[in-house]
């Protein structure tokens, strides 16, 4: 079974750093680029960020350039978003999802998320 | 950068057809995926690259994409089906990934 499964999520003070995590299993992880998709409280999706199988290829979205770092481990099937100079409006649950296909292809499956709470 | 509007909420009876969609400047060009998500849950991908489904979707989701506009239909629209529904392209003048707003449905 296709999995993605996500933590680090927490509260933490304006101005802090919290690193999130998402393990995947199931499928052959290096060969897919991979995201993080954010929704903050009682809003839709926004997209935070992308890699490519082989780290080849980043984007961020300009909410959160300069502040976060996508990365991963192909050798343990793992991503991660390194995030700092935390905002309240980075308040959100966090998901990570695969990419169906090199560029532009859907997400698919997704995580169940984990919650970052960006508050003094 | 690019924008994708879709109205915030459509409304049906169960069992008639519900159309949802995702306005864009010549969307027609782009692939358009669309995601179901209902409370307290992840998005599922429903329709991808326009039209096709991902096994274990009903046959009910269909899509089309056309001009400025994409749209996910729900034919004999169930209970089950009430959720909030997002599109999404693939900006590659900017290399961004773009979500519509999202359209809560409801079944009256």
């Amino acid at each position: 079974e296709v999995q993605l499964v996500e933590s680090g999520g927490g509260l933490v003070k304006p101005g802090g750093s919290l690193r999130l995590s998402c393990a995947a299993s199931g499928f052959t992880f290096s060969s897919y680029s991979m995201n993080w998709v954010r929704q903050a409280p009682g809003k839709g999706l926004e997209w935070v960020s992308s890699i490519s199988s082989s780290s080849s290829y980043i984007y961020y979205a300009d909410s959160v350039k300069g502040r976060f770092t996508i990365s991963r481990d192909n050798a343990k099937n793992s991503l991660y978003l390194q995030m700092n100079s935390l905002r309240a409006e980075d308040t959100a649950v966090y998901y990570c999802a695969r990419e169906g296909r090199a560029q532009g292809g859907p997400f698919d499956p997704w995580g169940q998320g984990t919650l970052v709470t960006v508050s003094s | 950068s690019y924008v994708l509007t879709q109205p915030p909420s459509v409304s049906v009876a169960p069992g008639q057809t519900a159309r949802i969609t995702c306005g864009g400047n010549n969307i027609g060009s782009k692939s358009v995926h669309w995601y179901q998500q209902k409370p307290g849950q992840a998005p599922v991908l429903v329709v991808y690259d326009d039209s096709d489904r991902p096994s274990g979707i009903p046959e009910r989701f269909s899509g089309s994409n056309s001009g400025n506009t994409a749209t996910l239909t729900i034919s004999r629209v169930e209970a089950g089906d009430e959720a909030d529904y997002y599109c999404q392209v693939w900006d590659s003048s900017s290399d961004r990934w773009v979500f519509g707003g999202g359209t809560k449905l409801t079944v009256l």
